[in-house]
């Protein structure tokens, strides 16, 4: 089956450290999105890639954080420096858009889990 | 995009149909109605999708009213498996290719009783 590969699963840091979360997006995919869960604000967009370009990371805080796809076949999410309020699940999605305008469904990774102490 | 309003709970018992609605009074002409859902501690998984006309696949059957602006996701044979955070979500797909990403609202934690 092919699936969205996230790492690490569970990362526990310390405030001020640098975190970098990873995703492998199913191949052949040209979109990337990632997203980040609390409890208190659920599900957030933070910014999303189509065919590795930037194209909206308006959720996303610029002063510490930082999205990017070095190839095809990787995306990163890195926060630095990390604050515990950064303690959450980070999802990464991707999915296929296509010229003929089909709506696709996108398709989520696991999560990360981060805890910033 | 438009704002979806789903009820924040429901119960099913298991066996029967679960019917999770959802309003979308604002949709626009372009935009899709989507549901997902979300297993504790797993990613978000799609379930269908649809524009105006009634869907269905081996998960769900998607009933959109005539003017759109509201559905209602079922579940024909609700199996404990089934107890999760249901997700409606409006999202515009450009005729030209790509769509915008995903906005998740709060959900529906549907609770499948034995």
């Amino acid at each position: 089956d092919a699936r969205v590969t996230q790492t690490p699963r569970d990362k526990v840091t310390e405030m001020g450290q640098e975190v970098t979360m990873r995703c492998q997006p199913i191949l052949g995919h040209n979109t990337v999105f990632w997203y980040r869960q609390t409890m208190m604000q659920g599900l957030e967009l933070l910014a999303y890639f189509r065919n590795r370009a930037p194209l909206d990371d308006s959720g996303m805080p610029k002063d510490r954080f930082s999205a990017e796809m070095p190839d095809a076949t990787l995306a990163t999410l890195k926060i630095q420096p990390s604050e515990p309020r950064d303690s959450a699940v980070y999802f990464c999605a991707s999915g296929l858009d296509t010229l003929q305008g089909t709506a696709g469904e996108l398709f989520f990774g696991e999560g990360s889990r981060l805890t910033v102490l | 995009d438009a704002k979806t309003t789903q009820p924040p709970s429901m119960d099913c018992a298991e066996g029967r149909a679960a019917n999770l609605p959802c309003n979308h009074s604002t949709i626009s002409g372009n935009e899709y109605v989507y549901w997902y859902r979300q297993i504790h501690s797993q990613g978000p998984q799609y379930i269908i999708h649809g524009l105006k006309n009634n869907e269905t696949n081996e998960m769900a059957s998607l009933i959109i009213t005539e003017d759109r602006k509201s559905s209602t996701l079922i579940l024909p044979h609700a199996t404990l498996r089934d107890t999760a955070v249901y997700y409606c979500i409006v999202r515009r797909k450009y005729s030209g290719g790509g769509a915008d990403g995903l906005t998740f609202g709060k959900g529906t934690h549907l609770i499948i009783q034995p």
